[in-house]
């Protein structure tokens, strides 16, 4: 069964530091997401992306994040300056339609920023 | 604003019970959705709704769209089950995006 996949699993990172998340959705998807999930808090929307531009995005996703479609399989989210509080799970997301298509998420990279 | 709320926020059962767990919303919806997120942090989508019923094995999912409220009933519980369930929507005026709540932690004791 086709699945979303995810890398790094895992990631540390100092505070200031670039990242980069990359996520391969489902191949014929056409709808891609990024959340993050800080510890013990609700699963927070980040940033949508169809037709290699942004289609919507959340007070969260300020100048330091930026998304990427790079080639016809991987969806990335970099962070240009980590902060501590950006320590989180991101989960990857893809959908065929928007509005009333089930979401397949991704095994999610747990970011640590020290 | 934009709201889920879903309570219990945690519900420990024993093996075999029926559970119940409920989903309210504040505004007009496209879409109302269960997921089930593991303790090792995945998420898996259950169900989508817009209006009645769905049913998959022991899973059934209601929405009452007048009343802004969603159940998620699991019959003949497991300790297999125990995970977090959350209730999250598509708000009539979102391009897609998920609005979650904070979920409910379920326990099953065999």
């Amino acid at each position: 069964e086709p699945e979303v996949t995810q890398t790094p699993s895992h990631q540390v990172t100092q505070m200031g530091q670039e990242v980069i998340l990359r996520c391969v959705p489902i191949s014929n998807h056409l709808y891609f997401y990024w959340y993050r999930q800080i510890l013990g808090q609700k699963v927070e929307f980040l940033v949508s992306f169809y037709n290699n531009e942004i289609s919507e995005k959340s007070e969260i996703f300020d100048d330091q994040f930026s998304v990427e479609r790079p080639d016809g399989s991987n969806f990335t989210l970099k962070i240009r300056s980590t902060k501590l509080e950006d320590s989180a799970m991101y989960f990857c997301a893809s959908s065929y339609g928007t509005r009333q298509e089930t979401q397949y998420f991704g095994p999610g990279t747990r970011l640590l920023v020290l | 604003k934009n709201e889920v709320e879903q309570s219990p926020q945690n519900l420990t059962a024993q093996e075999g019970e029926f559970i119940t767990i409920n989903c309210s919303y504040s505004v007009g919806i496209s879409a109302l959705h269960w997921l089930q997120q593991h303790p090792g942090g995945g998420i898996v989508s259950l169900f989508m709704l817009s209006s009645g019923k769905k049913k998959h094995g022991r899973l059934i999912a209601t929405i009452n769209i007048q009343e802004k409220h969603s159940s998620l009933h699991i019959t003949a519980s497991h300790p297999r089950d125990s995970a977090v369930y959350i209730c999250a929507m598509n708000y009539g005026g979102s391009q897609g995006n998920l609005i979650f709540g904070k979920g409910t932690k379920l326990s099953v004791k065999p």
